[in-house]
Parts: structure tokens; sequence; C-alpha cells
């Protein structure tokens, strides 16, 4: 089975403070997918990568950015943490674009910036 | 403007009814999947629909194509059967799913 995970399911972080999001597939898929989840609004794309090095803007890149150095991992960053971030961060990732391919989510990481 | 719309967005159910929850799309797919989320999170993929009908146990997903809607139907409901179900399509164009904003569903015993 293929394993999407991410590193904490839980996070506290103080506003303006880096915050580092980390997940890691294990079945070599070239999709990787950052979403954030809220009450009512359901998952927005935060960035997605197509392949190593490669990123693209979701709906709500704003205060984020990502990082791809290696084709099984895809980092999430919020620069500078604010309030309006707090939210259930969901990590995806797909074999490539065919229509046949599903994702499989992590667990999700709830961060909460006090 | 959402691609995707539930219905309804919240159903409460005692166990042992049979549930219908609504999925209706605007835009061309090539394929529509239904997930489901346990509190705690994680999703999990529950069906992957491009036409017609699936049947996993006790849980029942149909796609019309030319009216773009989908249902999911889950007989003989149960308690364990609680939890936030979601459904998503992969658009003809691009490579990103869209997404409905779920259905929480509470079964009662």
């Amino acid at each position: 089975d293929v394993k999407v995970t991410q590193s904490s399911r839980y996070l506290v972080k103080r506003t303006g403070e880096k915050v580092f999001l980390e997940c890691v597939q294990d079945m070599d898929h070239e999709n990787m997918f950052w979403y954030r989840q809220d009450p009512g609004l359901g998952l927005r794309l935060i960035y997605f990568s197509y392949d190593v090095k490669m990123k693209e803007k979701g709906d709500i890149p704003e205060g984020y950015s990502v990082s791809r150095e290696k084709k099984e991992r895809f980092s999430l960053i919020l620069e500078s943490a604010s309030t309006n971030q707090t939210s259930m961060y969901l990590c995806a990732s797909r074999p490539g674009p065919h229509f046949n391919y599903g994702y499989t989510f992590g667990s999700g990481t709830r961060l909460t910036v006090v | 403007k959402n691609e995707v719309e539930q219905s309804p967005q919240n159903l409460t159910a005692q166990e042992g009814e049979f549930i219908t929850i609504n999925c209706s799309y605007s835009v061309g797919i090539s394929a529509l999947h239904w997930l489901q989320q346990h509190p705690g999170g994680g999703i999990v993929s529950l069906f992957m629909l491009s036409s017609g009908k699936k049947k996993h146990g006790r849980l029942i997903a149909t796609i019309n194509i030319q009216e773009k809607h989908s249902s999911l139907h889950i007989t003989a409901s149960h308690p364990r059967d609680s939890a936030v179900y979601i459904c998503a399509v992969n658009p003809n164009t691009g490579n990103q799913f869209y997404f409905g904003t779920g259905t929480s569903l509470t079964v009662i015993p």
C-alpha cells in the first residue's frame, strides 16, 4: 500500500514563526499536493508539484512556499505564521496525471498558530 | 464559484437507515471520486467512477455523466459510517481535483 506520511499530527506555533510541514511518500509518485481544509470551505489547494524541483501555485498560495528537492518529499513552509493559517493541512500524492489515478492522502497536520 | 456542490451539508440518521448523499458538478470530467474522512483527519478513497455504478459492501456509488450528477448510497447504515464524505472530480483539463465541501454524516445507534 502507498503511504503518505506527514511528520506531525498536531502542531502549535507562535505568530511570526517559520513553520515547516513535511510530507513523504514511498511509492515513487510524480505528483504531490498540499491542501488546507477549513470548516465550510472544503479542501483548498495551496501548491502542487508535478515532479522533482517543479512547483505550481494553487488557489491560495499567499503566505506559503514549498520545496521538492527529492521525489519522495514535499515540504510546505509558512514563512511567517499568522493566526489565519490555523487549519488542517493535508498532503496528497498520485502517480501521475492520468485520470485513472486517484490521490493518496496523508493523515493531516492540525496546525494552531497562537 | 464552486465547481462541485454536495448536499446535504449535514446528515443525521438512525442506525439501519438508507442514506443518500448527492454531488453535482459543472465541469467536464474524466472521473469522479468519493472520499471518506473520519474524525482525526485521514482521507481514504471509496470509489472512482467514470460511468455507471459501483458497489462495495453496503456502499453504492452512481454517476450520470449527462446530468453531471453522482450519488453515494449507504444501505443499513451503522454508527461506524459516521464520517465526512467528500466528492471530488478530475476535470478533463488540468492536473488538479476539484473538491466538494463535504457531507458530515452522523449515524445514531
